[in-house]
Formats: C-alpha cells, sequence, structure tokens
C-alpha cells in the first residue's frame, strides 16, 4: 500500500467521448505526476500538478489536460478519445521542494480501453 | 531527449540463479535513479534509489544496483533471485527539467523465476 489511490480501477469509453480519472495523493505530499503505460512499454510522463497548478507537461497533446485540488488530490481529463489512449494510467504523489530529492509513490491506476 | 535503455526485455532464470539487468541512460545533468518492480496486480513500488554518494546501493529483497557515472550505467544485480521475484523491473531517471522534476522509465523487463 502506498496511500495513493485511484478511481475507477477499470474503465471502457467510445471514440471520441471524454474521460476523467481521479487521484487521491498520499498525505503530507503535495504534488502529483499523472503516466500513460501503453501496453508492452514504460510509463510515459503527461505532467506534473504541483500546488494546484501545472509546473511541467510531457509530449501530450491539449486535450489532456488536469487539475489538483487544495487537498493535493488530483484530475486527469481526457477530451475527444482516441483509439490510441487506451493504456494504464497511472498517478503518482510526492513531495517536492527545495533540496527535496523525490521519491514517488504509485497508485494501481486506471485502466482505460477506447473502443 | 532523455531516454532510459533497458538491455533484456523479458528473462528467464531458476531460483538461486543470479541477476544482472542492464541500465542506460541518456542524459547529460544531475540525475537520481531508481529501479521500480511491479509484481503481478500490484502496483508500482520502489526497489531502490541512488541519490548522491556510495554508487553501489542496496534494496530490498537482496537487490543491488552501481551507479557508474561514466558509462551513464545503472545495473540491476541480485546474487540469488526467488520465485517471488517474478516481476516487471523498470529503470527510472529523475530529471530536473525548468524547474519540475519528472521520472523518465525504461521499457521494463519481465523477470520470470521457475521454482
Amino acid at each position: 500500500e502506498t496511500g495513493v489511490t485511484q478511481s475507477p480501477t477499470h474503465l471502457i469509453k467510445t471514440r471520441g467521448q471524454q474521460v476523467t480519472l481521479r487521484c487521491s495523493s498520499q498525505s503530507g505530499h503535495n504534488t502529483v505526476s499523472w503516466y500513460q503505460q501503453a501496453l508492452g512499454q514504460g510509463p510515459q510522463f503527461i505532467f506534473q500538478y504541483y500546488r494546484e497548478e501545472e509546473n511541467g507537461r510531457g509530449n501530450f497533446p491539449p486535450r489532456f489536460s488536469g487539475l489538483q485540488f487544495p487537498n493535493y488530490s488530483s484530475e486527469l481529463n481526457v477530451n475527444a478519445l482516441e483509439l490510441d489512449d487506451s493504456a494504464l494510467y497511472l498517478c503518482a504523489s510526492s513531495l517536492e521542494g527545495r533540496g527535496s530529492n523525490t521519491e514517488a509513490f504509485f497508485g494501481q491506476g486506471t485502466r482505460l480501453t477506447v473502443v | 531527449a532523455q531516454s532510459v535503455s533497458q538491455h533484456n526485455h523479458h528473462v528467464i532464470l531458476s531460483e538461486a540463479a543470479s541477476l544482472e539487468l542492464g541500465c542506460n541512460y541518456s542524459y547529460g545533468g544531475t540525475v537520481n535513479l531508481f529501479w521500480y518492480v511491479q509484481y503481478p496486480g500490484q502496483h508500482l513500488q520502489l526497489l531502490l534509489k541512488y541519490f548522491s554518494g556510495d554508487p553501489l546501493v542496496k534494496g530490498i529483497k537482496g537487490f543491488e544496483a552501481e551507479f557508474i557515472k561514466s558509462k551513464f550505467s545503472f545495473n540491476l544485480r541480485n546474487p540469488s533471485v526467488q520465485w517471488s521475484d517474478t516481476a516487471e523491473y523498470f529503470c527510472v531517471v529523475c530529471v530536473l527539467n525548468s524547474g519540475f522534476q519528472k521520472l523518465v522509465f525504461g521499457t521494463g523487463t519481465r523477470l520470470l523465476v521457475s521454482p
């Protein structure tokens, strides 16, 4: 158990629809990062939220967006779903700040299937 | 762009055999290095980490890794694997990127240990 929880665990959506995935970070952590893990690949960095603001983004289009709330939980939103968005979406929480060496704790992920 | 290369995609060993998984990364700056493990049906969890100091780091369950800066390598070793070590192993580099830290994953190595 990492203290990072994600919901839902599985989800099936139709191409063109929108989806929201949720993540509760570990107590005391102020940073949430989202990753996409396609089948047979390592996780790819989508973006990171720190104190309710996006402070870094990977190579993903703008239809991938997110939010972080005052309690540091987070949402990942994907609009206009495409078949290639089918993947395991992982949330990782960490404690960021000047001088901190970060260790990320991962949730179990949300398996999204787009049909 | 930063990248992480894992040399073996699938490894099959018998119990008590020795293991070495190769990992090389491409990034010229200061890095933090990790090995994460994902047991079947479980979330990603930290196996060991290197931030600074002794380049030989020890993790859980007899695993260790050696950071060789000149070779940009962080190979994982275990002198005697157990059936319970069957899992997927990811070499991960944490890079500082314009004020935020992101994890760059290798493609993973699936280890199967036969009893």
